[in-house]
């Protein structure tokens, strides 16, 4: 079975800019939640997502937001983005919501200038 | 909402030695707890878990855990850590039905 897959791996976007990271899950996971880790911080959670609705959420501002896909396809969008944002993001899928077994990615390392 | 607690942020052993990384979480009742690694250029997976019943886990790779509920602790060990174990661990615990992580561990083995 594919792993969960994330793209793109890289990117870099100045300051105001808005940025698009998606996530595809592993086949037959339906739950997908969105990580953000940072040296400072650690791996702290941004929101869950199932059969296409948000059923959790972390403590980020509203310029974060997300969206999952009839196909479990999970997108997160980061808007105005500040020099504060710059983390690994991390995408990970379960086959359940709530599940604390997860599945992760590889990351979208993200840069903001 | 739980929070958890990783003493140890850097760890250096040399091969064959025993291993131990401390986990506190915040506060009782019924908990699920975690350890998950990230070894060097991997993504990161899931080590062992604790939902319930016997407190000492086994894991992957030789890895245990023991859920000591009066202490609020879930301790990873090894007996005898290998180079292949250089990575970085994180305790985890659900709360709220998300997962609520430590700042993680790093461990580095030399041969």
């Amino acid at each position: 079975k594919a792993g969960v897959t994330q793209t793109p791996r890289y990117l870099i976007k100045t300051r105001g800019q808005q940025v698009t990271l998606s996530c595809s899950p592993i086949s037959g996971h339906r739950s997908v939640s969105w990580y953000q880790q940072t040296p400072g911080q650690g791996l702290q959670f941004l929101f869950e997502y199932f059969s296409e609705t948000q059923r959790n959420k972390g403590n980020f501002p509203g310029r974060f937001s997300g969206r999952q896909f009839s196909n479990s396809r999970s997108e997160m969008n980061v808007s105005t983005l500040e020099l504060g944002d710059s983390a690994l993001y991390l995408c990970a899928s379960s086959l359940e919501p709530g599940s604390g077994e997860q599945y992760f990615g590889p990351g979208t390392r993200l840069t903001v200038t | 909402a739980q929070s958890v607690s990783q003493h140890n942020h850097h760890v250096i052993l040399s091969e064959a030695a025993s291993l131990e990384l401390g986990c506190n979480y915040s506060y009782g009742g019924t908990v699920n707890l975690f350890w998950y690694v990230q070894y060097p250029g991997q993504h990161l997976q899931l080590l062992l878990k604790y939902f319930s019943g016997d407190p000492l886990v086994k894991g992957i790779k030789g890895f245990e855990a023991e859920f000591i509920k009066s202490k609020f602790s879930f301790n990873l060990r090894k007996p005898s850590v290998q180079w292949s174990d250089t990575a970085e661990y994180f305790c985890a615990v659900k709360s709220f039905q998300k997962l609520v992580f430590g700042t993680g561990t790093r461990l580095l083995v030399s041969p």
